[in-house]
């Protein structure tokens, strides 16, 4: 069974500039979260999505940034425009429907803004 | 608000050395507890979790935590580390029904072989 992707791994743009980060949860998987991690901090919660409705945005930094999930299938994440501290590692994770249960994560996309 | 404090930023041991990560939440209510590894270059990676019933939970390769209720704590032990168990520890709650979960700052272990 495959895991939860996410695309690109790496990215490095220039302060300004869109990027958009995209997820795609394992199969099935209805719950999909984002979360952020910058430098030296603690990873933080973004939103959450159940299949293709926004549950809970609580943690989007600003309305530079902006997540869909069309179909409720995979996401994506875009920041417009990038600001420095935008940088940081970006996790999505997805999980099952029932209440108690695992959220798996992906490898993360690192994203530099300079 | 409801926050995670993780005792140890970097720990190093040596291998057969025991291991005990601190981990404390500020939350009043219902609380899930978690702990996540993360081994270089890997995803996260759920090491153990705890819901309800006994509070001594054992986890994947050899792991453990206790959550004690009265001291808000959910600390991760092992016995006898491995070089292998070299990765970043991370502590995570999550409040009642509420999914989204509030993370510690993690501890980087490193094991000497």
């Amino acid at each position: 069974e495959a895991g939860v992707t996410q695309f690109p791994s790496h990215s490095v743009i220039e302060k300004g500039q869109t990027v958009t980060l995209r997820c795609d949860p394992i199969s099935g998987h209805d719950n999909l979260y984002w979360y952020r991690r910058v430098m030296g901090k603690e990873i933080k919660f973004l939103l959450h999505f159940v299949k293709e409705s926004k549950q809970d945005e609580s943690g989007m930094p600003n309305n530079r940034f902006l997540a869909e999930r069309t179909g409720g299938t995979y996401s994506t994440l875009k920041v417009q425009p990038a600001e420095l501290e935008d940088s940081g590692v970006y996790f999505c994770a997805s999980s099952q429907v029932t209440g108690r249960d695992e959220a798996f994560f992906g490898q993360g996309t690192r994203l530099t803004v300079v | 608000a409801q926050s995670v404090s993780q005792h140890n930023h970097h720990v190093i041991l040596s291998e057969a050395a025991s291991l005990e990560l601190g981990c404390n939440y500020s939350y009043g209510g219902t609380v899930n507890l978690f702990w996540y590894v993360q081994y270089p270059g890997q995803h996260l990676q759920l090491l153990l979790k705890y819901f309800s019933g006994d509070p001594l939970v054992k986890g994947i390769k050899g792991f453990e935590a206790e959550f004690i209720k009265s001291k808000f704590s959910f600390n991760l032990r092992k016995p006898s580390v491995q070089w292998s168990d070299t990765a970043e520890y991370f502590c995570a709650v999550s409040a009642g029904n509420n999914r989204k979960l509030i993370w510690g700052l993690g501890t980087s272990l490193g094991v000497n072989p």
